[in-house]
């Protein structure tokens, strides 16, 4: 167990809908990044908050939005969803930066129909 | 281009039969290099972190170690719970974390 929890572990919707993931990091860390893996594809970072602020940016379509509340928890928003949407949503968190060992929750595994 | 590359994509071994996986990337100002190891719908759990040229780590069956251009993840005597796909990422200057494509280790008993 890594300390960092996920919620739903399983979503299923249809196109067009909207959805919201969940993350919970360690305790005490203050960094949450959010990744995409499609089926047997590689880990796609999506974006990095640190301590409630967006800190870097990958591959996120404009469709997704996320945000760190002050209780360092955070959220994954994806709307107007596609089929192509369909994929594994990973959270990992960190103490801090990049550079320091991110440890991934269990996933939330999200099907558009 | 800023890249990591995993190699090979898939490995079978029997059980017992050590190998290596090879992780190279080109970069430049490598910051850490790190392992994960990942179960089918599961999340990538943490193996080793590498920070230097020569830099060596162990943990049960698997050795990792690291050169100024590519990283290898030995696997001696491995079991058929050693089966999985192994990431590497590589956390360079431009304070980006780019990760590999994974190599799938199968193990048959």
């Amino acid at each position: 167990d890594s300390g960092v929890t996920q919620t739903p572990k399983h979503l299923i919707t249809a196109t067009g809908q909207r959805v919201t993931l969940r993350c919970s990091p360690r305790s005490g860390d203050l960094s949450v990044y959010w990744y995409q893996q499609s089926l047997d594809q590689g880990l796609q970072f999506l974006i990095h908050y640190y301590n409630g602020e967006e800190r870097a940016k990958g591959n996120i379509l404009e469709r997704f939005s996320a945000q760190q509340f002050p209780d360092l928890h955070s959220e994954l928003n994806l709307s107007s969803l596609e089929l192509g949407d369909s994929a594994l949503y990973f959270c990992a968190s960190s103490p801090g930066q990049p550079q320091e060992t991110q440890y991934f929750g269990p996933g939330t595994r999200l099907l558009v129909l | 281009e800023d890249q990591v590359t995993q190699s090979p994509e898939a490995l079978r071994l029997q059980e017992g039969e050590s190998s290596s996986l090879n992780c190279s990337y080109t970069v430049s100002g490598l910051r850490g290099l790190f392992w994960y190891r990942q179960d089918p719908g599961k999340g990538p759990e943490f193996l080793f972190t590498l920070y230097s040229a020569g830099e060596e780590k162990e943990k049960e069956r698997l050795k990792a170690t690291l050169t100024k251009k590519e990283s290898f993840l030995h696997i001696t005597a491995p079991k058929p719970e050693d089966s999985a796909t192994y990431l590497c990422a590589v956390y360079y200057s431009n304070y980006q974390l780019i990760w590999g494509a994974g190599t799938k280790l199968i193990i048959k008993p």
